[in-house]
């Protein structure tokens, strides 16, 4: 079974300052792990994802998250925050291998506020 | 064309009112999903279909019903619904089912129950 913890449902920071969001996952099988975003009045787009290879995966728009399974994380940087950037964002898992439903679990989103 | 139309984008009703949601993809994908997104909770998995057939519903009731004609197409039927259904529902799909769990979204319809 797989579950995803999104820790803060509120990050603001002040344009151009680090954006950090945090994921922590549990998966009884090795996870594949994204991140979405949901812009205002919009659907989900796929920021990006891991697949089990480089554990550091960059995205769209200058997003990136590191695969760390010793802390079971997935969190998602930016090193800039741009005001564009204000949106919700959504950590997911599914697993592969045996014993994978292929069910694909989203967290309870972390709303990113951006201040000029 | 975007690649997942979901229609309407709004929609209230009355709890005796039917009503349906509509989703085209138009990017050759062969599954899709019905999604339920409420305030401060994750968003819920309804139903899935791969090569048109249902091969997941997740305890949903039955006042909601979907279904799938064709593999660019989900309807999803809705009667007798309560004020607690009011959400935005989200349609997606992906080219095989769930595969590694990039799903293409549509902008969802918002549906308000009076």
């Amino acid at each position: 079974a797989q579950s995803v913890t999104q820790l803060g449902s509120h990050v603001s920071v002040s344009e151009g300052a680090l954006v950090l969001l945090r994921c922590n996952y549990s998966s009884s099988v090795p996870p594949y792990l994204f991140w979405y975003v949901q812009y205002p009045n919009q659907g989900l787009q796929l920021l990006l994802k891991y697949t089990s290879a480089a554990t550091l995966v960059k995205g769209i728009n200058g997003f990136e998250a590191e695969f760390k399974k010793s802390e079971t994380s997935f969190h998602l940087t930016k090193p800039s925050a741009h005001m564009r950037d204000a949106a919700e964002y959504f950590c997911a898992v599914t697993g592969h291998g045996s014993g994978n439903t292929g069910k694909l679990i989203f967290g309870q989103g972390t709303t990113l506020q951006v201040k000029p | 064309e975007t690649g997942v139309t979901q229609t309407p984008r709004h929609l209230v009703m009355g709890m005796t009112n039917k009503k349906s949601l509509k989703c085209e993809q138009h990017l050759g994908h062969n599954a899709m999903y019905w999604y339920k997104q409420s305030a401060k909770k994750p968003l819920e998995l309804m139903f899935v279909y791969s090569l048109e057939e249902r091969v997941e519903n997740n305890s949903v009731p039955s006042r909601f019903s979907p279904e799938c004609p064709n593999s660019s197409h989900l309807f999803l039927h809705l009667h007798t619904l309560q004020p607690e259904d009011s959400a935005l529902y989200l349609c997606a799909s992906s080219q095989g089912r769930f595969n590694t769990g990039e799903l293409f979204f549509g902008e969802g319809s918002r549906l308000t129950v009076l």
